[in-house]
């Protein structure tokens, strides 16, 4: 069965850092691979989506993820760290077949330093 | 922002009492989904639906039943609630907007949750 991780639990950086969380998946067929991000007390929000084409996909706030297959990897990635970007963030995946599908990781709590 | 809501948002209630949690959403979408979030566990689907009166369990939906009656709303039971049961659950819809056979992904979009304790 398809699974997420996630490496790390809580990552801390300060302010101005490059921001760097980690996911792997296990599937051997590429499935979609989707990062979200969730504030204190709010839901879920889409960060940014791989389905096909272009292995570097760019999302909102900065965000950006590179698909990389041979290392079965879509990490999450952002130039310089903003207060305003302490949240908990989500790596998924869903599976070609059956896409209306998502699979959680465990999820990456971000914080950020003064 | 997609047009779903949860109601309630806070709940206290005994072990063994009868819980429903409603989901309602605007947007017509075809899929709705109910999920549970606790830490260190990410978020794991207890059931969804695929359209009215049709609906599918996931990977945690011992304990949980749901209805879909109407394309808007999906309720969620807990028959006997337990305190296992305590947690932030989510509602999410998502459409396959092209067309069933649509080769692209679901996205799903996400209510504001539900925190319930049981007591």
């Amino acid at each position: 069965a398809q699974s997420v991780t996630q490496l790390g639990s809580h990552v801390s950086v300060s302010e101005g850092a490059l921001v760097l969380l980690r996911c792997n998946y296990s599937s051997s067929v590429p499935p979609y691979l989707f990062w979200y991000v969730q504030y204190p007390n709010q839901g879920l929000q889409l960060l940014l989506k791989y389905t096909t084409g272009a292995t570097l996909v760019k999302g909102i706030n900065g965000f950006e993820a590179e698909f990389k297959k041979s290392e079965t990897s879509f990490h999450l990635t952002k130039p310089s760290a903003h207060m305003s970007d302490a949240a908990e963030y989500f790596c998924a995946v869903s599976d070609r077949g059956s896409s209306y599908k998502l699979i959680f990781g465990s999820g990456t709590r971000l914080l950020v330093r003064p | 922002d997609a047009g779903i809501t949860q109601s309630p948002r806070h709940k206290v209630t005994e072990t063994g009492t009868p819980v429903t949690l409603r989901c309602h959403q605007t947007e017509n979408h075809r899929y709705m989904y109910w999920y549970r979030q606790d830490p260190g566990h990410g978020l794991r689907l207890i059931h969804y639906s695929y359209g009215v009166k049709d609906t599918d369990k996931g990977e945690v939906s011992d304990g949980y039943s749901v209805s879909r009656s109407k394309t808007e709303d999906f309720l969620l039971t807990l028959e006997s609630a337990t305190s296992s049961q305590t947690s932030v659950y989510f509602c999410a819809i998502s459409d396959p907007g092209q067309g069933l056979f649509s080769p692209l992904p679901y996205e799903q979009y996400f209510g504001p949750g539900t925190r319930l304790t049981v007591t």
